[in-house]
């Protein structure tokens, strides 16, 4: 079975600043999915950025970039120039494929916010 | 179109109660989920349907019903619900269920309260 865990149950920043979200796994497969989720207060969850576990390139979008560790079994989520509506919890989630019919593992979420 | 529609967006309900709610997507998805997320928790998974057969059943309570009449809809229906059920209820869907197919695109929610 697999388990994202996620360190840190709330994190804070100020705007502008550059803030990093950790999440470690554990898992046996060699093929396998990570994602960053963002669910602000009261809104919807929305995917921010995406990693397949073949591609030794780490992720980018926009602000948003993920320092994918494989050996580690690390995937840290760095926000740059942070802005207010970052402020939301983040999940990190993995899916290992094959013959998991798209379910997605969960880490506990960190609850990020910015500051003015 | 690139959303997942939920309705309705809260519900208060008593536990002798018979509810339903819906979810809808219409981006040619063929994945459909239902989870319920507790306050400042992760979401977990109940049901997984792919290509309108269900393919996962957390070993959710029979008093939660879930039913894809088509490839865009999906519905929970609700009976004789417990009080600790009062949760946010998210709908998510993705292209396929596997590899580069699985994206999941979350709706807004159903907050359910249950008295």
């Amino acid at each position: 079975a697999q388990t994202v865990t996620q360190s840190q149950p709330e994190m804070s920043v100020q705007e502008a600043e550059t803030v990093t979200l950790s999440c470690t796994y554990d898992t046996s497969e060699s093929n396998y999915y990570l994602f960053w989720y963002k669910q602000p207060p009261s809104r919807q969850m929305i995917l921010v950025i995406r990693q397949e576990a073949y591609k030794q390139q780490n992720a980018t979008e926009n602000r948003f970039s993920v320092n994918f560790q494989k050996a580690a079994k690390s995937f840290s989520l760095k926000i740059s120039d942070s802005q207010l509506g970052d402020t939301a919890m983040y999940f990190c989630a993995f899916y290992a494929g094959g013959t998991s019919y798209g379910k997605l593992t969960f880490g506990q979420g960190t609850i990020l916010t910015v500051h003015p | 179109d690139t959303e997942v529609t939920q309705t309705p967006k809260h519900l208060v309900m008593g536990m002798t109660n018979k509810k339903s709610l819906k979810c809808e997507q219409h981006m040619g998805h063929r994945a459909m989920y239902w989870y319920k997320q507790k306050a400042k928790k992760p979401p977990e998974l109940m049901f997984v349907y792919s290509y309108e057969k269900l393919s996962i059943n957390e070993s959710v309570p029979s008093r939660f019903s879930p039913e894809c009449p088509n490839s865009s809809l999906l519905n929970l229906h609700l009976h004789a619900l417990q009080p600790e059920d009062s949760a946010l209820y998210l709908c998510a869907s993705s292209p396929t269920t596997s590899g580069g197919g699985l994206e999941q695109f979350f709706g807004p929610g159903t907050r359910l309260t249950v008295l």
